[in-house]
């Protein structure tokens, strides 16, 4: 089947920089989006990738390797309001089927 | 403002009830979604669906069935509920040439 791959938790400081994971299979595979959870919400869109490279919006910037079938997101300049759970989640089957990671939940120190 | 809507926040349902869940978008959207979401376990697809009428499984269907009558409405079926469905139901959409998938804000189903 398909499955994705990403720590369940990361910690960090305020004002750091912090990377997450993501590794996928590549049987059908379309492209790899980030998406942000914070407790009693609804995940919401952070960024997506389909080519090779690092794609930057603000703060947050994401990569992809397809050769490598891996990706992360990278988050600069944390904030308090940074602390959430992350999803990768990889597009299949010409872009009609979305597999979602188990989420990596974002701790951030003061 | 794109919307996503399910019509039930919480709900709490018997053991061995039919249970239905419903999702409508306004965002004209061919994909339509349904995952449940357990923690630790991250958000796992139900059923999703290209087109009216059309649906195909996903990870964990077993239990589950669905319905796309119309275009902006994608229906989530528990033929008998159980306990171990006991879940925070998400839906979601995303058009088919786009990237960003939209949620709704999530059934949280108990079934006693």
């Amino acid at each position: 089947g398909q499955s994705l791959e990403q720590p369940s938790e990361v910690t960090a400081v305020e004002g750091a920089i912090v990377q997450i994971n993501c590794t996928y299979q590549t049987s059908g595979f379309y492209g790899l989006s980030w998406y942000q959870q914070h407790d009693g919400g609804a995940p919401t869109f952070l960024s997506y990738n389909a080519l090779d490279g690092l794609e930057e919006t603000g703060r947050f910037s994401s990569f992809l390797s397809r050769s490598d079938s891996y990706g992360y997101l990278l988050l600069q300049e944390l904030q308090m309001k940074d602390s959430a759970s992350y999803f990768c989640a990889a597009r299949y089957s010409s872009a009609s089927k979305i597999i979602f990671g188990s989420g990596t939940r974002l701790s951030i120190r003061p | 403002d794109v919307k996503v809507t399910q019509s039930s926040r919480y709900l709490v349902k018997r053991t061995g009830e039919k249970v239905f869940l419903e999702c409508v978008q306004d965002m004209d959207h061919e994909n339509m979604f349904w995952y449940r979401q357990d923690p630790g376990l991250g958000l796992r697809l139900i059923y999703f669906s290209y087109d009216v009428k059309m649906k195909e499984k996903g990870d964990i269907p077993e239990g589950y069935s669905v319905s796309r009558e119309k275009k902006e409405r994608f229906s989530l079926i528990l033929e008998s509920a159980s306990t171990n469905q006991t879940s925070m139901y998400l839906c979601a959409s995303i058009g088919g040439s786009n990237t960003e998938a939209f949620f709704g804000q999530g059934t949280r189903l108990t079934v006693v």
